[in-house]
């Protein structure tokens, strides 16, 4: 079956360039997370959507990065005048609500900003 | 917020050796502990789960413990193999909040060397 999905891949902007990171979780999945990887580094989490409750917003490093889902669907992870320090990859996974429930990741997509 | 500290970063053996990585946790509320395998360049995967109603939990040659009095969990890969090396995650997930967001250790780099 179809698992997490992410894109682009891979993505290199210009130092000061919006950018829009795509995850299409699996279907039925309430709970979406955003993790940020930097290389060689561990999962940094950034971002957590419930169903329709809020998300938890307690790990954006700085207002430049933002994110939204509808419902169940859908989430876009928007990075405002990107810069060098941005450079990571970008990890989504989705899972069932509740604890105790395993976390599928996507393939991630890997970002450069030079 | 929870706090999850992951030794050794670097662990090397020989093929056939076992390997153990040990994780610490600070939220005593955290009942649910996953360990993922990360191969190069891929997305994390889980391998292995424990629940905090268990105190060990065994499947082939993996197994992980966990001592909640003391906030603490370990994976044990035992006869290694080549295959076996990559970069290796634990996490506690808390329900804390009403958020079930799993925090990530920084990860164990295992080398296995044929």
């Amino acid at each position: 079956g179809a698992g997490v999905s992410q894109s682009p891949s891979n993505k290199v902007t210009e130092k000061g360039k919006d950018v829009e990171l795509r995850c299409d979780p699996i279907s039925g999945h309430t709970a979406l997370y955003w993790y940020r990887q930097r290389l060689g580094q561990g999962l940094e989490f950034l971002i957590y959507f419930q169903g329709n409750s809020a998300p938890d917003k307690s790990g954006l490093p700085s207002d430049r990065f933002s994110a939204e889902r509808t419902g169940e669907s859908v989430s876009t992870l928007t990075i405002q005048r990107t810069q060098q320090e941005d450079s990571a990859v970008y990890l989504c996974a989705s899972s069932q609500l509740g604890v105790g429930t395993e976390a599928f990741f996507g393939q991630g997509t890997r970002l450069t900003v030079v | 917020g929870e706090n999850v500290e992951q030794h050794p970063s670097t662990l090397s053996v020989q093929e056939g050796d076992s390997a153990v990585i040990k994780c610490t946790y600070s939220d005593s509320a955290s009942n649910y502990f996953p360990w993922y395998k990360q191969e190069l360049g891929k997305r994390p995967q889980l391998i292995i789960d424990i629940r905090s109603n268990v105190g060990e939990k065994k499947d082939q040659r993996i197994a992980v413990t966990l001592n909640k009095t003391a906030k603490h969990f370990s994976l044990h890969i035992t006869e290694t193999q080549p295959e076996d090396s990559a970069v290796y995650f634990c996490a506690a997930s808390s329900p804390s909040g009403g958020s079930y967001i799993p925090t990530f250790g920084r990860g164990t780099s295992l080398i296995v060397h044929p």
